[in-house]
This record gives C-alpha cells, structure tokens and sequence, in this order.
C-alpha cells in the first residue's frame, strides 16, 4: 500500500511569506504528527492530529499551525516566515495516537531566503 | 530541554564488526522506545522498538537493550555491513507525540 505522502518536496520562499505543507497519510491511519529537523536538533515534535483533533503541541510558537481533514490528510502552516524555519518537515502517520510505530514520509525541505 | 539525548553525533565502524549506538533520556514515564534508521534525502524509517517492560528486543542483526535504572538505551548491529551507514535517532514514546534525540551518523567502513 502507498507509503507517507508528502508535498511539495521542496520549498523556497521569502522572508516573511507564508507556507502550506500537506501530508497524506497511509490508507487508514487516522493520526498524523509534523516534526521539524535541523542539523543538530534531531527532530522536534510540532503537533499531532486524531480524528481531526490537535491532541498534542510542542514547542513553536504560534506561526506554525496545522490541521486535519475528514479524510486524514493534513496541513501545516507556517506565516510569517523567518529564516530560522528553514528545515526539513516531516510527517508521520499512525493508526492509533500513541505514535508507537509511525511511519515517516520523505518530507519537504523549506529553505527561507 | 533535551528529554532525550545521543551523545555521540557520529561513529565509525569497520565492516563486520558490532555497532553500538547509546541513548540517554530523563523523563521516566517514557514506556516505550524506538529506533530509527534515515538515509539522505528519506524520511525516517522504523529499525526497533522496546517496551519498558522488557530489558531486551532482538530482530535479526539488531538488539535494542533497555537500563532502565540508568535511563539509558542502546541499539546494537552485529555484524554492520556498509547499507547500515545512514544517521540513527533513538525515540520516546509519551501519550501522542515521540520524543526524539538529535540523531547519531554511523559509517560502516570496508
């Protein structure tokens, strides 16, 4: 079955813009968690997403947002784009909320000029 | 506040011979653990898990061991062959998020 889908690849945008990334998740996964990765900090749990609910937020501020659709598919947010954003995101996706076994896409890389 | 740590950013091994990758975390409602494997340019892919029931988890080349008095983990790859060169993060499993260390590059040298 199709794995993490994740679009776009890759990203580039302005200072000061905004940015949409979306994820599909794999057929019958209802949960979908968003990481960030920058060289030196692993990843960093963004938030995660059940039934169309935000059950969980980590640390970033309020620039980066989300949301889930009936169908899982979810989005990311990001406004007001700083430079500091430049990553690697990373979606996974999970039958049940406990993240135990979530299965990653390949991410979009965003670079922030 | 890093819950969960790798010490080591990268290690080199030669070929044939065993792999160990260590973990540190803090937190100790972490209940269960997780490894996984990430080549450039490809999201993480799921290695090995361990729940905190158990102090130990085999599956083919690779042995996740668990210290739980000593909050610590570590994965072992024995024999490494040189497909397993790629950036290793060890994960915490709390109720819905994983918590993630910042990754260890292993080479595995011929």
């Amino acid at each position: 079955k199709a794995g993490v889908t994740q679009t776009p690849r890759y990203l580039i945008k302005t200072r000061g813009q905004q940015v949409t990334l979306s994820c599909s998740p794999i057929s019958g996964h209802r949960s979908v968690s968003w990481y960030q990765q920058t060289p030196g900090q692993g990843l960093q749990f963004l938030f995660e997403y059940f039934s169309e609910t935000q059950r969980n937020k980590g640390n970033f501020p309020g620039r980066f947002s989300g949301r889930q659709f009936s169908n899982s598919r979810s989005e990311m947010n990001v406004s007001t784009l700083e430079l500091g954003d430049s990553a690697l995101y990373l979606c996974a996706s999970s039958l049940a909320p406990l993240n135990t076994e979530a299965f990653f896409g390949q991410g979009t890389r965003l670079t922030v000029v | 506040d890093q819950q969960v740590k790798q010490n080591s950013p990268s290690l080199s091994v030669q070929e044939g011979r065993i792999s160990i990758l260590n973990c540190d975390y803090t937190n100790s409602m972490f209940d269960y653990f997780l490894w996984y494997k990430k080549y450039p340019a490809e999201g993480p892919t799921f290695l090995i898990s361990i729940s905190s029931i158990k102090d130990k988890n085999e599956d083919g080349r690779f042995t996740v061991f668990l210290n739980k008095s000593a909050k610590h983990l570590s994965l072992h790859i024995v024999p490494s062959q040189p497909g397993d060169s790629a950036v290793y993060f060890c994960a915490a499993s709390e109720p819905q998020k994983l918590v993630f260390g910042q990754g260890t590059r292993l080479t595995i040298n011929p």
